[in-house]
């Protein structure tokens, strides 16, 4: 357990409205991670942070934005919903041994 | 860009069985292999990893081997239990935001 908790864990919202998710983590690790996952294709990188204000894009991140004010807190904002990104999202941290560790998930769907 | 290919599911076997789940990857360097599995409901959990090649990794009686000739590195298990029944990915990272997932493959072990 990397101490990675989610927030919140469920949620059903209405295409083009926005949203936030929250992933927060207790043992102060650079590296944080969000991902949504799909049936057939796995885990997917939306954006990463590298440090505080430090955020970059990753293979699935139109549609999406992130901020990172403290170490312990990265969020990822859906600017204005949509179908498609209905997924169920990971938040993950990376050790110092290039090992990621995963929270529980949020559940999201978009009617 | 790098990749991970793993066999297709869902894998359904009896308890006791030999389990074996295919994986092989792409990469343009010399990626950390990883297998995480997944419990209903729940994130990803690390099982195991190999970060050179001819590494075994190890946990729970599930074995991988870093194969570079054959770029694979495949998971297998002895004598399977109920409580195996998950989800597996596999996995490999070349950098600090580089991890690459394969597709999953259900795994679903009956008594």
């Amino acid at each position: 357990d990397a101490g990675i908790t989610q927030s919140p864990r469920h949620k059903v919202t209405e295409t083009g409205t926005p949203v936030t998710l929250r992933c927060h983590q207790t043992e102060n690790h650079r590296y944080m991670y969000w991902y949504r996952q799909d049936p057939g294709h796995g885990l997917r990188l939306i954006h990463y942070s590298y440090g505080v204000k430090d955020t970059d894009k990753g293979e699935v991140s139109d549609g999406y934005s992130v901020s990172r004010s403290k170490t312990e807190d990265f969020l990822l904002t859906l600017e204005s919903a949509t179908s498609s990104q209905t997924s169920v999202y990971f938040c993950a941290i990376r050790t110092v041994h290039n090992e990621q560790f995963f929270g529980p998930g949020t559940r999201l769907t978009v009617l | 860009g790098n990749s991970v290919t793993q066999m297709e599911g869902p894998v359904t076997l009896s308890e006791e069985a030999f389990l074996t789940i295919n994986c092989t990857y792409t990469a343009t360097g010399y990626p950390s292999l990883f297998w995480y599995v997944q419990y209903p409901g729940e994130g990803l959990q690390l099982l195991l990893k190999a970060t050179k090649a001819d590494d075994k990794g190890s946990n729970k009686g599930f074995e991988a081997t870093y194969r570079k000739e054959t770029t694979s590195f495949h998971l297998e298990k002895g004598s399977v239990q109920v409580s195996d029944s998950a989800v597996y990915f596999c996995a490999l990272s070349e950098g600090n935001n580089d991890m690459r997932f394969g597709a999953g493959t259900r795994l679903t072990v009956k008594p």
